[in-house]
């Protein structure tokens, strides 16, 4: 069965220093992963997916996450945290087997940064 | 850029009522998706979508039917409503393998 953990309830970090958001996932063959952002009231926002290549992915706001095939780890990263970077960010999967384009939701991560 | 939207962003209903969720998506994308999303639970899919008058149930599917009678619509239905079906509801679309685009939730509340 396809799983993904998100360890960590809440994040805190203080603006300007880097933050991790982690993720792990468990599928079955190789993984299609994605990172989404959501602010209060609204819906989720895509930032960045892997789907093959570069282990380390690029994507929006300055957001990059790093696939880890070994440690079956998909964490989220950003060298200098924003005050406007407080939000509550998802991980998703899905395995390449599967043709049904359904993605698995961690349980979300709030990231809080102080100023 | 894609535009997802859900008629409602505040909903109160009773008990036993038949509740009616629309989504609409301008991008003419055959998967739609219906989630609900519950604290500490994440997001949960409840039924998909991959074309008109197709349907897959996801894994809360009880309670819960769907409509897509066209390409850009896809409805969620709660064939008698209970207190446990409050929460937030958020529709998605997508082309293909491509990341999906939310839209910006319906929070239910069944009295």
């Amino acid at each position: 069965a396809q799983s993904v953990a998100q360890p960590e309830d809440q994040v805190n970090v203080a603006e300007g220093n880097p933050l991790t958001v982690k993720c792990t996932y468990s599928v079955s063959g190789n993984p299609y992963l994605f990172w989404y952002v959501q602010y209060p009231n609204r819906g989720l926002q895509f930032l960045l997916k892997y789907i093959t290549g570069d282990n380390l992915v690029k994507g929006s706001y300055g957001f990059e996450a790093e696939f880890n095939k070994s440690q079956t780890s998909f964490h989220l990263k950003k060298p200098s945290a924003l005050v406007s970077d407080s939000a509550l960010y998802f991980c998703a999967v899905r395995s390449v087997m599967d043709s049904s384009y359904k993605l698995i939701f961690g349980s979300g991560t709030r990231l809080l940064v102080r100023p | 850029d894609v535009k997802v939207t859900q008629s409602s962003r505040y909903l109160v209903k009773r008990t036993g009522e038949k509740v009616f969720l629309e989504c609409v998506q301008d991008m003419d994308h055959e998967n739609m998706f219906w989630y609900r999303q519950d604290p500490g639970l994440g997001l949960r899919l409840i039924y998909f979508s991959y074309d008109v008058k197709m349907k897959e149930k996801g894994d809360i599917p009880e309670g819960y039917s769907v409509s897509r009678e066209k390409k850009e619509r896809f409805s969620l239905i709660l064939e008698s409503a209970s207190t446990n079906q409050t929460s937030m509801y958020l529709c998605a679309s997508s082309f293909r393998d491509q990341p999906q685009h939310f839209g910006d939730g319906t929070r239910l509340s069944i009295l």
